[in-house]
């Protein structure tokens, strides 16, 4: 069992839905990113998240320790929000980083 | 500040060449990572240090070394190329609870 699993692996979204990406992890960690990787792009860290919830944009993370679950949601999609999202958490007492699969976005104008 | 400088973009090499990419960041972060990723895959981690002088294996270690002298550099070596390390290669780096990761653009390598 991977020790970050992410779902949907893929999800096709009609604009103006919104959407939720899930991120669970199995390890003790200190931190946890959410980033974004557009087709042939670098990628770009969206969220760092230790506790609670962060904003910005229409885009929301929040993060649920004792259950080690986060998630990222999308309101309003549009279609350049298509992309890769992925989670990777910062393992607590080692500070190694482990990534989810990825999920690939996908909206539909 | 210019954030986490990784060169060469590009390079084909033969099997057995070697080659080093360069990573230098200038924000202070103790965390520095090297990760690979093929096409289609997710992204795994090579190697990673969490401060001068120190450096730790990742998920996919073999075939390269690291040296972490600095604060500000992190070189990555590919001593014999071979194809399987064809990938694009990314270099990031990290500090404090309250910072996002900041990643270079990328390095796409070739092992012909």
């Amino acid at each position: 069992k991977n020790e970050v699993e992410q779902s949907p692996q893929n999800l096709t979204a009609q604009e103006g839905e919104f959407i939720t990406i899930n991120c669970s992890y199995s390890v003790g960690i200190s931190a946890l990113h959410w980033l974004q990787q557009h087709p042939g792009g670098g990628i770009v860290s969206l969220f760092m998240l230790s506790s609670g919830k962060k904003k910005h944009g229409r885009l929301i993370a929040t993060i649920n320790i004792q259950e080690k679950h986060s998630s990222l949601h999308i309101t309003a999609s549009h279609p350049r929000d298509s992309a890769v999202y992925i989670c990777a958490v910062i393992r607590g007492s080692q500070g190694n980083l482990i990534f989810g699969k990825g999920t690939k976005l996908s909206v539909k104008p | 500040n210019a954030g986490v400088t990784q060169t060469p973009k590009f390079r084909i090499l033969k099997i057995g060449q070697s080659m080093t990419l360069q990573c230098t960041q200038d924000m202070n972060h103790n965390y520095m990572y090297w990760y690979r990723q093929d096409p289609g895959m997710g992204l795994k981690l090579i190697y990673y240090s969490v401060g001068a002088g120190i450096t730790d294996k990742g998920e996919v270690p073999n075939g390269y070394n690291v040296s972490r002298s600095t604060t500000e550099d992190f070189p990555l070596r590919l001593e014999l190329a071979a194809p399987s390390q064809t990938s694009v290669y990314f270099c990031a780096s990290w500090n404090a609870l309250n910072e996002k990761l900041f990643f270079g653009s990328g390095t796409q390598l070739s092992v012909l």
